[in-house]
């Protein structure tokens, strides 16, 4: 059974840096054709790819975020870290971690947790 | 990077019509494309792989056509569990792209 989760603060204040983690189970990162990624949901709004990280290490990022991002994973703990830093309004959002499999699709999500950016 | 333009934005519709909603990608991306659904306060959940691959334990009243530019995700019956927000994403690139959403509601 796949299952993942994402963890992390609820509400952080401008300019510090996000780390959240994801923690699965029910499959392998070190696995060929694994992948899982970091996606977020603002408030009402559209999902947005944020980052990757494949079995092999390779590590992809939106063009539009990829200066303040850093996706890593500890497969020992079955772990992805994102973090996220210079924060702002405007990245409150319900950020997911999702596995992507050779089929290239996101067939598991974690249930989300949602980050909050004030002051 | 890749943009996924889905239409209608929105879209009213009965339980028991056939309804279509069109996904089209600003550049070839073969049959990398994939349909997800998304109700209010859930994570979204993938119907569709690989432009017309359906996923385990989806119904078979979902299906999806193109490939190249121009997509399309097909719900034959609509049933009333079926109104939600529809997006559709791109695997073609390894910067992975959504579109903006399709909202389906009930008239």
């Amino acid at each position: 059974q796949v299952t993942l989760r994402e963890s992390g603060p609820a509400l952080v204040k401008p300019t510090q840096t996000l780390t959240l983690t994801c923690t699965f189970s029910g499959f392998s990162l070190s696995t060929s054709g694994m992948c899982v990624s970091w996606i977020r949901q603002p408030p009402g709004k559209a999902l947005e790819w944020l980052a990757l990280i494949d079995w092999d290490d390779d590590k992809y990022y939106s063009t539009s975020l990829k200066t303040r991002l850093t996706i890593s994973k500890d497969t020992s703990k079955n772990q992805v870290v994102l973090t996220m830093t210079n924060m702002d309004p405007v990245d409150t959002a319900t950020y997911y971690c999702a596995r992507m499999t050779p089929t290239v699709a996101f067939d598991y999500w974690g249930q989300g947790t949602l980050v909050t950016v004030s002051s | 990077d890749i943009q996924m333009t889905q239409s209608p934005s929105s879209l009213s519709a009965s339980v028991g019509d056939r309804v279509t909603i069109t996904c089209r990608a600003s550049q070839s991306i073969s049959s990398y494309l994939n349909w997800y659904q998304q109700k209010p306060g859930k994570a979204p959940k993938l119907l569709i792989y690989a432009a017309s691959s359906l996923q385990s334990g989806v119904p078979s009243r979902f299906s999806g056509s193109g490939s190249g530019t121009d997509f399309t995700l097909t719900i034959s019956s609509l049933q009333p569990e079926d109104f939600a927000t529809y997006y559709c994403q791109q695997s073609y690139s390894t910067l992975r792209t959504f579109g903006q959403g399709t909202k389906l509601e009930i008239k």
